[in-house]
C-alpha cells in the first residue's frame, strides 16, 4: 500500500544551523513528491515537489530535497535554518492514474534563539 | 499566480444549523479541488475529491449528506457541513488542482469551524 512515513514529530535546531527532515514513502511506481510548510492556523504552502529529471531539487525559501529511489527517501535540507522556518512540514506522495496524495503526518520544527 | 482563498476563514455556528465554506480558485481554472480536514496537531485527512461538473467523490467513512460537496465551476467549490455538531469542529482545507497528470494541489488557507 502507498504511504509516507515522516519518522520525526518533531525537531529542534538552533538558528544557523543546518536542518534535515526525513521522509520516507512507498509507492508502486515512480512517485511524485512534495514537500509542503503549514504555519500555525494556515494552509499549507509548497516548498518544493519531484516529478522527474535530477533528483536534486530545489525550492522556495532556501529548501532543498533530494530523492533517492533506493532508498525510497525524499529528505528536506536547509543549510541555515531562520526563525521564521519554524512550523509543520509535510512531506506527500502523488502519482498518476488517479492515485490520491498522501500525506505524511508532519514534523514540527522548533527554532532555538 | 496558483492562488486559491477560503471564506470564511473562521465561523462559529450553533449545533443543528449549517455550514457553508467556499473554495475558490484566483487565477487558474482549477479541474479537480480536494477537501482536507485537519484535526489538531495531526496531518490532512482527504474527505472528498471533486470534479467540475461532477458528483464529488467521498473517502471511506466521509458522510456524504452530511459534507454536501458542489463544484459548480471550475474556480468554485462549497463545502457544506449540514446539521453540525460539535464533533464537526475542525480546520478545514481546499486545495485545487489546474490539471490531472501532475497532482500538485494548490492550497487554501484553512476555515476554522465551531460548533458550539
Amino acid at each position: 500500500a502507498q504511504s509516507v512515513t515522516q519518522p520525526d514529530i518533531h525537531i529542534t535546531v538552533s538558528e544557523g544551523a543546518s536542518l534535515e527532515l526525513r521522509c520516507n514513502y512507498s509507492y508502486g511506481a515512480t512517485p511524485y513528491l512534495f514537500w509542503y510548510v503549514q504555519s500555525p492556523g494556515q494552509g499549507l504552502q509548497l516548498l518544493l515537489k519531484y516529478f522527474s529529471g535530477d533528483t536534486l531539487v530545489q525550492g522556495i525559501k532556501g529548501f532543498e530535497a533530494e530523492f533517492k529511489r533506493s532508498q525510497s527517501s525524499f529528505n528536506l535540507r536547509k543549510p541555515s535554518v531562520h526563525w521564521s522556518d519554524a512550523a509543520e512540514y509535510f512531506c506527500a506522495v502523488g502519482g498518476t492514474g488517479g492515485f490520491k496524495t498522501i500525506f505524511g503526518a508532519g514534523t514540527r520544527l522548533f527554532v532555538k534563539a | 499566480g496558483a492562488v486559491v482563498s477560503q471564506h470564511p476563514s473562521r465561523v462559529i455556528c450553533k449545533s443543528g444549523t449549517s455550514v457553508k465554506i467556499e473554495c475558490r480558485s484566483l487565477d487558474f481554472q482549477a479541474t479537480t479541488m480536494f477537501w482536507y480536514r485537519q484535526f489538531p496537531k495531526q496531518s490532512l485527512m482527504l474527505m472528498a475529491t471533486s470534479n467540475e461538473g461532477s458528483k464529488a467523490t467521498y473517502e471511506q467513512g466521509v458522510e456524504k449528506d452530511k459534507f454536501l460537496i458542489n463544484h459548480a465551476s471550475l474556480t468554485l467549490s462549497t463545502l457544506t457541513v449540514t446539521s453540525a455538531h460539535p464533533e464537526d469542529s475542525s480546520f478545514y482545507i481546499c486545495s485545487a488542482s489546474a490539471g490531472l497528470v501532475s497532482y500538485e494541489q494548490y492550497f487554501g488557507p484553512g476555515t476554522r469551524l465551531t460548533v458550539t
